[in-house]
């Protein structure tokens, strides 16, 4: 069964840092591109990071860019999102998503206090 | 990064049938298709068909996607009470260097 688990999140003032992870079992992590895709509070849904197999980012929004940063560790099938310098606005549930947006986590909450 | 267009809202009756449409360009919905999601509130996203216009394991019949040029379509017969719901569509996007790009999505009320 594949599993994907989001942890990391909470409460941080602006300015501050956060390293989000993501715990995945079930499927060949190593052979899957994966995303972040967060949610704003009562907002749609937003790409902010994707990353391909062999670990080279392709994609960051440009809300983002400079500030957040992802990675994997392909033997301990585990996604990462480093985010610096937070703002009030990068407030959101952030989901871990495979591949095709095929499996999603529960995802994990970010807020960022003024 | 411009976003797929979506109605923000559609209403329909028990029992009735509901299209949902998600408009892109050449180089998301008509180049590599469509991912429709639905999402109740509180709850993760929950894909309901694939690229291909294929169902994951465990959707219902009821819920049937297609494409035509740049927009695609999500057609749910039979509406009952538990399908009302955010529907968000998405597409892979190939410029400039690929990246995910989400519709608004569209509130389905179930009269």
């Amino acid at each position: 069964e594949v599993q994907v688990v989001e942890s990391g999140g909470g409460l941080v003032q602006s300015g501050g840092s956060l390293r989000l992870s993501c715990a995945t079992s079930g499927f060949t992590f190593s052979s899957y591109w994966m995303s972040w895709v967060r949610q704003a509070p009562g907002k749609g849904l937003e790409s902010v990071a994707t990353i391909k197999p062999d670990g080279s980012a392709i994609f960051d929004a440009d809300s983002v860019r400079g500030r957040f940063t992802i990675s994997r560790d392909n033997a301990n099938n585990s996604l990462y999102l480093q985010m610096n310098s937070l703002r009030v606005e990068d407030t959101a549930i952030y989901y871990c998503v495979r591949g095709d947006l095929d499996y999603w986590g529960q995802g994990t909450r970010v807020s960022v206090s003024a | 990064q411009a976003g797929l267009t979506q109605p923000p809202s559609v209403s329909k009756g028990l029992g009735q049938t509901a299209t949902l449409t998600c408009t892109g360009d050449g180089y998301n919905v008509g180049n590599q298709g469509a991912v429709w999601l639905q999402q109740h509130q509180g709850h993760p996203p929950k894909p309901l068909s694939y690229r291909n216009n294929n169902r994951p394991s465990g959707i219902s019949e009821r819920f049937s996607a297609s494409r035509s040029g740049n927009t695609a379509s999500l057609t749910i017969t039979g509406l009952q009470p538990e399908d009302e719901a955010d529907y968000y569509c998405s597409a892979w996007d190939i410029s400039p260097s690929g990246h995910w790009v989400f519709g608004g999505g569209t509130k389905l009320t179930v009269l």
